[in-house]
């Protein structure tokens, strides 16, 4: 069964500080994984996805297979960055995606 | 369009009653998705459509909901005489079919208040 775990309910960091939003995934064949984004009163968004291998808005994600982990970093994170963040796992075209329960990001200055 | 339409933004509906939510996909998406987030917290899968065919209903509860894509009209999910716990917000998401890994684009959901 598909399973996403990201840990960390609340996660409150100052301005300029590092950031990791944590991530684990449970999931049979090989994995698609996702960031998706939600900030506040819009409508979710996708930030990155580990395929791309590309960084976004400075964060970037590495799929780490061995620990069934794909985390989110910024190096410095910047108070247009609080949101809501979701990991998601997905599998081929077309197939559902398994969304975490999300972590509240709050950037503080 | 260029962005996931949903209507109406908000929902309400006394127990017992009839609930239809509305979903126009991107123009030349293939799949509709359909997910329930209770009180912010997860969002569960419901159903995905592949053009106007059901493509997974694996989410969807087998009584009072029911969901359809049918040519040329919005995407549609209807809950029959709703309960206090279908209160949630219901997003509605489309995807191309262009290979493995197509995102997902979201709209901005309908928020459904059952007293």
């Amino acid at each position: 069964a598909q399973r996403v775990t990201q840990p960390e309910k609340l996660l409150s960091v100052f301005k300029g500080a590092p950031v990791e939003l944590k991530c684990n995934y449970s999931y049979s064949g090989s994995p698609e994984l996702f960031w998706y984004v939600q900030y506040s009163r819009q409508r979710l968004q996708l930030l990155l996805r580990h395929i791309s291998r590309e960084s976004i808005k400075g964060f970037t994600a590495d799929l780490n297979k061995g620990e069934t982990s794909f985390h989110l970093k910024k190096p410095f994170a910047q108070e247009e960055d609080s949101a809501m963040y979701y990991c998601a796992l997905g599998g081929t075209s077309g197939s559902r995606l398994t969304f975490g329960e999300g972590t509240q990001l709050t950037v503080n200055p | 369009g260029e962005e996931v339409a949903q209507t109406p933004k908000h929902l309400v509906r006394g127990e017992g009653q009839k609930a239809k939510l509305y979903c126009a996909p991107i123009k030349g998406h293939s799949y509709v998705f359909w997910y329930q987030q209770v009180l912010k917290n997860e969002f569960k899968f419901l159903i995905s459509f592949q053009n106007e065919n059901v493509f997974d209903e694996t989410g969807m509860p087998k009584e009072r909901f029911s969901a359809k894509c049918l040519p040329n009209s919005p995407c549609s999910l209807e809950i029959q005489a709703t309960k206090l716990e279908d209160s949630a917000v219901y997003f509605c998401a489309s995807s191309r079919r262009d290979g493995y890994n197509s995102p997902l684009h979201f709209g901005n959901g309908t928020r459904l208040t059952v007293t």
